[in-house]
């Protein structure tokens, strides 16, 4: 099971919006809507941003966002501010072995 | 407040082992599958190793399997990865974390695995 792709690297200006994409199968993200989205910092353990595909946790600006279409999930950041800037990585459930893959990772570079 | 703090990192051999733990606290540990998570330098997020609640039922990456065991204790709200045959390949950050399944939002701190002579 290979791991979910994602673009290496995505970049945007303060305020303008981005969206990540993260590409599976059929037995990942198109079969289930445990779709999760995590944000890491240099050196830091990874926070979650969005999970179930569209849900944000306490605490998670509403300037994240989540959806998903088919084999394709992706992850919206509206009104791009500095500390926006990070590896991102989407996750996923999968049917049988691994239970559990997660995205290439893209770094945001916010200019 | 949740908490899962790590302990058992180091430098080992190749062919070596090491046994990682992690102590939960904050919630109802038995409640909640535990999973080990590790990131090799320089390198994306790789699932390790998933626990059941009750301990019944373990999952494995194919990278792992045969050399990595899983464990958990309930009463003293800890999880474990032993992990024999280490390679170089195994050099990474490994985190535990709580319930995958719908996002963890509860993450060890991270402890580092040296696999090198």
């Amino acid at each position: 099971q290979s791991a979910l792709t994602q673009p290496a690297s995505v970049s945007g200006s303060p305020g303008q919006s981005i969206t990540i994409s993260c590409t599976g199968t059929g037995r990942d993200v198109g079969a289930y809507d445990y779709v999760s989205w995590y944000q890491q910092h240099p050196g830091e353990a990874p926070k979650l941003m969005i999970y179930d595909v569209t849900y944000r946790p306490s605490g998670v600006s509403d300037r994240f966002s989540g959806s998903k279409s088919g084999n394709t999930a992706s992850l919206t950041i509206s009104g791009l501010q500095t500390e926006d800037e990070a590896d991102y990585y989407c996750s996923s459930y999968t049917s049988g072995t691994p239970r559990y893959v997660f995205g290439t990772g893209t770094w945001v570079t916010v200019l | 407040e949740v908490q899962l703090l790590g302990s058992g990192g180091g430098l080992v051999q190749p062919g070596g082992s090491l046994r990682l733990s992690c102590a939960a606290s904050g919630f109802t540990f038995s409640d909640y599958a535990m999973h080990w998570v590790r990131q090799a330098p320089g390198r994306g997020l790789e699932w390790v190793s998933t626990i059941s609640g009750n301990g019944g039922s373990t999952y494995y990456a194919d990278s792992v399997k045969g050399r990595f065991t899983i464990s958990r204790d309930n009463s003293r709200s800890a999880v474990f990865l032993q992990m024999n045959s280490l390679t170089v390949e195994d050099t990474a950050i490994y985190y535990c974390a709580k319930d995958l399944l719908e996002g963890s939002e509860s993450w060890g701190q991270g402890l580092l695995v040296t696999v090198s002579s």
